[in-house]
């Protein structure tokens, strides 16, 4: 079973602080890793994608991927309370494109 | 340009009953992903179509179907209602199986 293991959470932050969510991964073939954000009641939303080893940032986001460790991260910094949300971690099936998803981790930034 | 809409967005259904849900890709696309997320958990792959044939499927059971017509418009088709299909359902459209672009789900509570 190709699965994708987060941390359910809450992770709870002060605004302002640096928000840090990991992710693990059981296919060692996957390629391509992505970071959904999902309000309550919403459809995931696509913040980040990364393919290579290494950084990859984007405004205040910073993915990370370790395929020799099979993890991938993602930090989000200057926390704000418009980012408290479930994020979703999820590769790519390399079959058929599809996408498996872990169960996402809730963040919840105080004011 | 315009995104992936999802019709209706919640629905109520008896157990038993069927029902057909509706995503029209968004323009280009020619892949079209259903997704099943219960409460509290990631999105799970159901099914996927390319150019109106079926390309992968999930661990579902049979009388989850789906179609794909010649504009790249879907269904979902759910036969013999269960109480644990009540779940938010996501279409995704993507050319080729690139980048995933979430319709705003339908909620399906079935009671």
């Amino acid at each position: 079973q190709k699965e994708v293991e987060q941390n359910s959470g809450p992770l709870s932050v002060p605004e302002g602080a640096i928000a840090s969510l990991n992710c693990t991964y059981s296919d060692r073939g996957s390629q391509s890793f992505f970071w959904y954000r999902q309000y309550s009641g919403k459809s995931p939303e696509l913040i980040m994608s990364i393919y290579s080893n290494g950084d990859k940032e984007d405004g205040r986001f910073t993915a990370q991927l370790n395929k020799a460790s099979q993890y991938v991260s993602l930090l989000i910094r200057d926390s704000q309370p418009s980012d408290s949300a479930t994020y979703l971690c999820a590769h790519k099936d390399g079959g058929y494109s599809t996408l498996t998803f872990g169960k996402g981790t809730m963040l919840l930034v105080s004011p | 340009e315009t995104g992936v809409t999802q019709s209706p967005t919640h629905l109520i259904k008896t157990r038993g009953q069927q029902v057909t849900l509706r995503c029209s890709s968004q323009s280009g696309h020619n892949t079209v992903s259903w997704y099943q997320q219960a409460l509290g958990q990631g999105p799970q792959f159901i099914f996927q179509y390319y150019r109106e044939e079926e390309n992968g499927r999930g661990n579902f059971p049979p009388r989850f179907s789906g179609l794909q017509f010649p504009n790249y418009s879907s269904e979902l088709n759910v036969n013999a209602l269960e109480l644990d299909d009540s779940a938010l359902y996501l279409c995704a459209s993507s050319l080729r199986g690139d980048s995933y672009t979430f319709g705003s789900g339908t909620r399906l509570t079935v009671v």
